[in-house]
């Protein structure tokens, strides 16, 4: 029974590069949010994504940063470009979306831009 | 604006001590509150929810309280453990969706032995 499972957890990319965060939701959800994590700070809400469609991208910067969930596979958030202030811990969580069921954390991909 | 004050930043206490975390919002309308623990390098993990009609409610060693009216959550510990070293975030949801919530930026307790 695995719960969300995020990778890597891990990334270092250089300035310019391109970073591709990969989140599985646990099985029977199709609800999926990004969040950020800088040091110090709380989580802050960047997209929310049911299968094949965004339903809410208020919190993703609109230069340089994508969010899909497919059909198929794990949703992707791709972050282009990057800057050293894209360095960030990103979690993914999901749920069925349905009444009050709380939301799933993975563990999170740790971003290191050098 | 939605917004989510948490109070202490920190808090250091010693094992087997009690302590109180606390969570005022202006989040409107309010649907639910939920109190999640995140320890170092992990993800949350939720570990109460509270809707309007709810005072109380206890998870363990974990009780976390609700005043709707004055917009206000605490979240208490007793008997402190070790493990209990972690950030407490408080989180308040206007809808019953829990995705796009607004989240406290978080208490960081450490128990110390």
């Amino acid at each position: 029974n695995a719960g969300v499972m995020q990778n890597p957890r891990h990334l270092v990319r250089r300035r310019g590069q391109e970073a591709r965060l990969r989140c599985s939701p646990m099985k029977g959800h199709s609800h999926v949010y990004w969040y950020r994590q800088l040091p110090e700070e709380g989580l802050k809400f960047m997209v929310y994504l049911q299968k094949e469609n965004i339903i809410d991208e208020s919190g993703m910067p609109k230069e340089r940063f994508s969010a899909e969930f497919p059909k198929e596979g794990p949703s992707i958030l791709r972050i282009q470009q990057v800057v050293r202030g894209d360095s960030a811990a990103y979690f993914c969580a999901s749920s069925p979306g349905q009444g009050d069921s709380p939301l799933h954390f993975g563990n999170g991909t740790r971003l290191t831009v050098t | 604006k939605n917004q989510v004050e948490q109070s202490p930043q920190s808090l250091i206490i010693l094992e087997g001590k009690n302590c109180t975390l606390q969570c005022n919002y202006t989040v409107s309308p309010f649907s639910n509150l939920r109190w999640y623990k995140q320890d170092t390098g992990r993800g949350p993990v939720s570990l109460t929810i509270m809707t309007f009609s709810e005072n109380t409610k206890s998870n363990g060693r974990y009780t976390a309280t609700l005043d709707a009216d004055t917009k206000q959550s605490s979240l208490h510990i007793t008997a402190s453990q070790l493990s209990d070293s972690a950030s407490y975030i408080c989180v308040v949801s206007a809808l019953p969706n829990a995705g796009k919530s607004t989240f406290g930026d978080g208490t960081t307790l450490t128990v110390k032995p």
